[in-house]
C-alpha cells in the first residue's frame, strides 16, 4: 500500500481480555517497529523486525506482550490479560533503510483498557 | 543510556513569525543520527528533518532548519514562516550508527500557532 495501515483505529477492551492489533507495512520495506506512546510521554519501544532475523524483542514490557510477523509483510501485536497500564496509542513504523534514514509510521490504535 | 530531553512542554507562535523548539541529548556515542518528528492531531508521526552527527552543516528542509551544537549535545528545530498547519507535537530523536535499531524519544512540545 502507499502507506502503513493500522487497524483498528481505537479499541475499548475491559481489563483482562486479550487485544490483537494489526500493523501492515509500505510494500517493500523490510523494518517494521512497534512503539507505545503513553498519555504525555515520548514513544516507548517494544520489538523490531527485520527480514527473516529473530526480532528484538527487548522493548515488550512483560510477558504479557508478544507479536509476530507474517510473511515478512504484516504485524501483529497481541496484549494478553489487558491491564488499565496498557491504555496507550500503539504506532507501528516501517522503514526500507533502517532507523537511520527515518520511518514512515501509520496513524496508531489507541487501546482504552476500562 | 541514551536519554533525550525537551524542556518546553507547549509553545506558541503567531502566524508567520519563527520559533525554535529545543532538544538536549545525552550519549556516549561519537556517531549517531539525530531527528525531528512531527506529530498532528491523526497521530501519524511525520520524519520533519534528520541529521547526521558526523556533519558539521545544519540540515535544512524548506522552513525548518536545525541548529545542531555537537559538544553541548543540543539539537534545536527552527520554523520559519509559521504556518497553521505546524500545528502539532514535535519530537526530538535520537539513534546511534551500528547496531540499534531503536529510536529514543524525548517528550515532545505541543506548538501552537496563533492566526
Amino acid at each position: 500500500g502507499a502507506g502503513v495501515s493500522q487497524s483498528p483505529s481505537n479499541k475499548v477492551t475491559e481489563k483482562g481480555k486479550d487485544v490483537e492489533l494489526r500493523c501492515d507495512p509500505i510494500s517493500g520495506h523490510t523494518a517494521l517497529y512497534w512503539y507505545r506512546q503513553s498519555l504525555g510521554q515520548g514513544l516507548e519501544f517494544l520489538i523490531y523486525f527485520q527480514g527473516n532475523s529473530a526480532p528484538d524483542k527487548s522493548g515488550l514490557p512483560s510477558d504479557r506482550f508478544s507479536a509476530e510477523r507474517t510473511g515478512g509483510s504484516v504485524s501483529t501485536l497481541t496484549i494478553q490479560r489487558t491491564q488499565q497500564e496498557d491504555s496507550a496509542v500503539y504506532l507501528c513504523a516501517s522503514s526500507f533503510q533502517g532507523t537511520a534514514y527515518g520511518y514512515t509510521f501509520g496513524s496508531g490504535t489507541r487501546l482504552t483498557v476500562v | 543510556a541514551q536519554t533525550v530531553t525537551q524542556s518546553q512542554p507547549e509553545m506558541s507562535v503567531q502566524e508567520a513569525e519563527t520559533v525554535t523548539l529545543s532538544c538536549t541529548y545525552d550519549t556516549s556515542e561519537s556517531d549517531y543520527y539525530l531527528f525531528w518528528y512531527k506529530q498532528p492531531p491523526s497521530r501519524q508521526m511525520i520524519l520533519v528533518i534528520r541529521q547526521e552527527a558526523y556533519k558539521q552543516q545544519n540540515a535544512t528542509e524548506n522552513r525548518f532548519s536545525v541548529n545542531f551544537q555537537k559538544a553541548a549535545k543540543s539539537f534545536s528545530l527552527k520554523i520559519s514562516d509559521s504556518q497553521l498547519g505546524d500545528a502539532a507535537m514535535y519530537f526530538c530523536a535520537y539513534t546511534t550508527l551500528f547496531g540499534n535499531e531503536k529510536l529514543t524519544f524525548g517528550t515532545g512540545t505541543r506548538l501552537t500557532i496563533i492566526p
